[in-house]
């Protein structure tokens, strides 16, 4: 059973496009995080919710917008995709306070 | 938090302890040591944690100096599996800030 899964793992579309990738956490953790790893492979945080409260909002582009419908799915929609987009998008999670966090395996997306 | 500074690449032989340097002089009272590693094309894994006292686990020890000024990450017998970003985190606002990472090469 995975304690952190996304989906999907590979995400190719063209630009324009509004893509969503979905991650589900069953440690019952409270908090949720998205990291994006760009192609230098610099780990940057973009987001964190805790018990469905958006808590870290780092410099994001508001084509991004998370949302966590309960405190084990943290989902993150990306309208109008832009070549820089691609990346490799990251969900975490944690209980709050601690920071010994478990990734997923990432999704791949590639904006052509 | 505190900036980490680490070496960008280390090799270690296979079966031989790998140690890694992590300098944080800026550390303050409360935060915490982490260290994770990142195995190419994986998400991010926890090994380790510390406040003061040096720290062991199934997977490291961290050895933390009596100024809390640096730290080393110990693997003691290091296989090709361990090849991988290793990256020390000094914390405690509750976000991870990942840096460069040393690049650790395990050879046979």
């Amino acid at each position: 059973d995975t304690a952190v899964s996304q989906t999907p793992k590979y995400l190719v579309t063209q630009m324009g496009n509004d893509k969503s990738i979905k991650c589900e956490q069953n440690l019952g953790h409270d908090t949720m995080y998205w990291y994006k790893q760009d192609s230098k492979k610099f780990l940057k945080i973009m987001f964190s919710y805790n018990n469905k409260e958006l808590i870290i909002n780092e410099t994001v582009p508001n084509r991004f917008s998370p949302k966590s419908p309960d405190k084990a799915h943290l989902n993150l929609h990306i309208n109008s995709l832009e070549l820089g987009d691609s990346a490799v998008y990251f969900c975490a999670s944690s209980q709050q306070g601690d920071y010994g966090y478990t990734f997923g395996s990432g999704t791949r997306l590639t904006v052509v | 938090d505190a900036k980490t500074t680490q070496p960008t690449s280390m090799d270690c032989a296979e079966g031989r302890a790998a140690n890694l340097p992590c300098n944080h002089s800026t550390i303050s009272g409360n935060e915490y040591v982490y260290w994770y590693r990142q195995i190419h094309s994986q998400g991010p894994q926890y090994i380790i944690h510390g406040l003061k006292n040096n720290e062991t686990n199934e997977m490291a020890s961290l050895i933390i100096t009596e100024d809390r000024k640096s730290s080393t990450l110990i693997l003691p017998h290091a296989t090709l599996r361990d090849t991988a970003v290793y990256y020390c985190i000094v914390t405690s606002t509750g976000k991870l800030i990942f840096g460069q990472g040393t690049t650790l090469q395990v050879k046979p």
